[in-house]
């Protein structure tokens, strides 16, 4: 069984840049959740995507956007880079039809806003 | 917005030691896990409760779920250097969306 994966590991961008994040869910898995974690904090949630959609937000500015492709992998894009931007960006996969919450999660993308 | 809250945040036992990870909210929810989450990596999924008062054990660590599922905590037995890390709650309601707490720091020193 192959585990979420992500890439880049580390990343280190200027503000005002654009960036890419991407993941590759668990085999299995339909549904695809991004977190954003600061140093210090636990998990926020950024946005879940199903069926190649959007299946809900938490509170993120419209440049945090997303994309889920046909075979369930995911990317995550942010405009318009801020200082606070930096962080660890947690791409989680799941099962949409076993309800339970339960979160596989990739090693992460460390992301510094210079 | 579900607000989780953990304490203590931050933990530095020997080993040997028991220690009890507390994790409160004033919602209801539908499920609740924990995570543990090494420095660099991505949290682990350690174990799902749902069920009011259902407590579970996995080797040296209990956990449990509060009667009316708002609040739930975890104990760890004789904590060992393997089990530093940091720990998570995460709870969901009707959209099993989960919200994580901040998170408890554990250090267990040899």
């Amino acid at each position: 069984e192959t585990g979420v994966t992500q890439s880049p590991t580390h990343l280190i961008k200027t503000r005002g840049q654009q960036v890419t994040l991407r993941c590759s869910s668990q085999s299995g898995h339909n549904t695809v959740s991004w977190y954003q974690q600061a140093l210090g904090q636990g998990p926020q949630f950024i946005f879940q995507y199903y069926r190649e959609e959007e299946n809900g937000r938490g509170n993120f500015p419209p440049r945090f956007s997303g994309l889920q492709f046909p075979n369930y992998s995911s990317e995550l894009n942010v405009n318009a880079l801020e200082l606070d931007d930096s962080a660890l960006y947690l791409c989680a996969s799941s099962r949409q039809d076993k309800n339970t919450g339960e979160l596989f999660f990739g090693e992460g993308s460390r992301l510094t806003v210079l | 917005t579900q607000l989780l809250e953990q304490s203590p945040q931050f933990l530095s036992i020997q080993e040997g030691e028991n220690l009890t990870v507390y994790c409160n909210s004033s919602s209801v929810f539908s499920s609740l896990q924990w995570y543990r989450q090494e420095p660099g990596e991505g949290p682990v999924l350690l174990v799902t409760v749902v069920t009011g008062g259902e407590v579970k054990k996995l080797k040296r660590l209990t956990f449990q779920f509060g009667d009316a599922r708002k609040d739930s905590s975890l104990h760890i037995t004789a904590a060992q250097p393997g089990d530093t890390g940091l720990y998570l709650c995460a709870g969901s309601g009707g959209s099993y969306i989960p919200t994580f707490g901040r998170g408890t720091s554990l250090i267990v020193h040899p």
